[in-house]
Order: C-alpha cells, then sequence, then structure tokens
C-alpha cells in the first residue's frame, strides 16, 4: 500500500502553463516533504522540500503547498518550458533527518512547445 | 551524478543465480542508500547504511542483503535472483544532519531472466 498517493500519473501541458502535481498521506508522522525530478536515464535529483511549519515553499520557477490538516502537498511549476519535461516524484519521511524516504509513484509531465 | 557510480550499468541474469550491484561514492558521505524504481511504485528503499559496517532494512529488504566494509563502497546482493526482482536499481548518498538531500547514482539495470 502506498504510504504516500501521488497524481496524476501523467501530465501534458502546454508551454506557460500551470502544471499541478498532487499528493496525500496518512502518517502523521511524517515531518519532510521532499519533491524530486527525474529526466530519462538518469538518477532523481531534489528539486524543493519542505517542512510542515511552513504552507509554502518557492525556489524559482517550482513552489510547494502544503496543507497540514487535509494531509496534502502540490507542486505548482510556473510558466513551464519544454525542459521541465520530466518524472517527478513527492517523497515523505518521518525521519527528522530525512533518511527514510517514501516515494510517491511519480507523474511523467510533458510540457509541449 | 554528485561522485557516486554505480556498476554495472545493466545487467541480464539466470533465475536462481546470486548477483551483486556495487555503489561508490567519492564524497565520503555517511549515508548510502539502495532503491529500486518499478513502474507505479516510485522509489522503494530497500536497505541503507548509517555508517560502515551499520545497515537496517528499508520497506522492500526480503530477497536482498548488503554490506559495507568502506565508507566508499555500498554493496547489493540478491543471493538467488527471480524474476520480481527485474527492476532499476539506485544507490543514493547523504550526509547527516537536518534537511537532508539524497543524490542518486544513475542507476543499474537488472534483468533477471
Amino acid at each position: 500500500q502506498q504510504q504516500v498517493k501521488q497524481s496524476p500519473q501523467s501530465l501534458i501541458v502546454q508551454k506557460g502553463g500551470i502544471p499541478i502535481i498532487n499528493c496525500a498521506y496518512e502518517n502523521t508522522a511524517f515531518d519532510y516533504f521532499p519533491w524530486y525530478q527525474q529526466f530519462p536515464g538518469k538518477g532523481p535529483a531534489l528539486l524543493i522540500a519542505i517542512r510542515p511549519d511552513v504552507s509554502e515553499k518557492k525556489e524559482g520557477r517550482f513552489t510547494i503547498s502544503f496543507n497540514k490538516s487535509a494531509k496534502q502537498f502540490s507542486l505548482h511549476i510556473m510558466d513551464s518550458q519544454p525542459g521541465d519535461s520530466a518524472t517527478y516524484f513527492c517523497a515523505a519521511s518521518e525521519d527528522a533527518y530525512g533518511n527514510k524516504l517514501v516515494f510517491g509513484a511519480g507523474t511523467i509531465l510533458r510540457v509541449k512547445s | 551524478d554528485a561522485g557516486i557510480t554505480q556498476s554495472p550499468r545493466h545487467k541480464v541474469t539466470e533465475t536462481g543465480t546470486p548477483v551483486t550491484l556495487r555503489c561508490h561514492q567519492t564524497e565520503n558521505h555517511r549515508y548510502m542508500y539502495w532503491y529500486r524504481q518499478d513502474p507505479g511504485h516510485g522509489l522503494r528503499l530497500i536497505h541503507y547504511s548509517y555508517g560502515v559496517k551499520d545497515t537496517d532494512k528499508g520497506e522492500v529488504s526480503d530477497g536482498y542483503s548488503v554490506s559495507r566494509s568502506k565508507t566508499e563502497d555500498f554493496l547489493l546482493t540478491l543471493e538467488s535472483a527471480t524474476s520480481s526482482q527485474t527492476s532499476v536499481y539506485f544507490c543514493a548518498i547523504s550526509e547527516s544532519g537536518r534537511a537532508n538531500i539524497q543524490y542518486f547514482g544513475a542507476g543499474t539495470r537488472l534483468s533477471v531472466l
């Protein structure tokens, strides 16, 4: 049973659009929520991360929104570009050091030019 | 890929044979991890290490063993490979401390026939 449920499985947007990827969890002990980006043939790479004491975090065109009461968090990509086409994974950890990560199933994003 | 080398990059083997995958790092990071990546499951932690000779199980450890005799090397062994272990295996490393970041290798594609 997936501890972190991610949706949608795949997403196609036009260049400049704002894709939104959602994740939900049940374990209230989770306290670290990173997002990873993976290009074909490569390993995942950390994109942005948030802790539950804040409701939003922005880094460049990437924003995480976090709703602790609903146990949901989401990734928004502003002004999406074809180079953002990749697979995105949300993850969570109850280890304060973020060591034992539990990943969502992934979302394949395609940004059309 | 952050000073991480996985070998081999590709391997085809037969059911019942032993297989060892190697992860070598040049970053002197304390933590090392083995994940498997399968469609619909994202990445799942197999085992991780928090120091030389210190290892612990992840969520899908059955059928796998690990060893870490040196800081830089983390070996994953499938004692008797099964078709269900066909997957892409990723090694990751991280330093200790809060707001941890895991750096992933390029992966090993294993096919068990």
